[in-house]
């Protein structure tokens, strides 16, 4: 069975940092690209960052460009996304996916910015 | 960026009714994803590369469009199928999500 396991989340100041973590199984992870997508309350989807398989590649939605960092580990089946600079636009739940014919997401975890 | 418009915003159907929603691209996609979410949970998958069903998806839904005009067919309306779904393509970076329809049952 695939599961996508987010951890990581809570309630922080603006200006904080926070740092998420995704534990992929039942898939060969080491082979897909992985995205982190957030969703504010209420509101639709936004695709906020994707690496590649072998993190040869990055990329990033321009509201967190120079704020989020994605990472992955494949050694350890994880995928991260680290983010500074806080603001209380990020308060959303944050999923991370690998969307396609064979699409995996996980339960999501919620990030609150709020002083 | 793709920018993906989806209409209707909201709309409302009753059982056994036929409901289509549609999604305009501001460029050409060479295909279409589409989810339905329902509150509280994970988008699930409905349709993939434009048409295909996904796995354990009724066949009351499908999917069609080419180029910059795609939707998502509900052929007849069902109580459980009161959700929002999402157009979604990724045939260029970034990945784009259309903004939401909302559907309810009359």
């Amino acid at each position: 069975e695939v599961q996508l396991v987010e951890s990581g989340g809570g309630l922080v100041k603006p200006g904080s940092s926070l740092k998420l973590s995704c534990v992929a199984s039942g898939f060969t992870f080491s082979s897909y690209g992985m995205h982190w997508i957030r969703q504010a309350p209420k509101k639709g989807l936004e695709w906020i960052a994707l690496i590649y398989y072998d993190s040869s590649n990055k990329y990033y939605a321009d509201s967190v460009k120079g704020r989020f960092t994605i990472s992955r580990d494949n050694s350890k089946n994880t995928l991260y996304l680290e983010m500074n600079s806080l603001r209380s636009e990020d308060t959303a739940m944050y999923y991370c996916a690998k969307p396609g014919s064979s699409d995996y997401w996980g339960q999501g975890v919620m990030v609150t910015v709020s002083s | 960026e793709i920018v993906l418009t989806q209409s209707p915003t909201t709309t409302a159907a009753s059982p056994g009714e036929k409901v289509t929603i549609t999604c305009l691209a501001s460029s050409s996609v060479s295909n279409m994803y589409w989810y339905q979410q329902k509150s509280g949970a994970s988008p699930k998958l409905l349709i993939y590369s434009t048409s295909s069903l996904a796995s354990g998806v009724p066949d009351r839904f499908s999917g069609s469009g080419s180029g910059t005009s795609y939707s998502l067919t509900i052929n007849t309306m069902e109580a459980e199928d009161a959700a929002t779904y999402y157009c979604q393509q990724w045939s260029s970076n970034p990945l784009t999500f259309g903004s939401g329809t909302k559907l309810e049952i009359k």
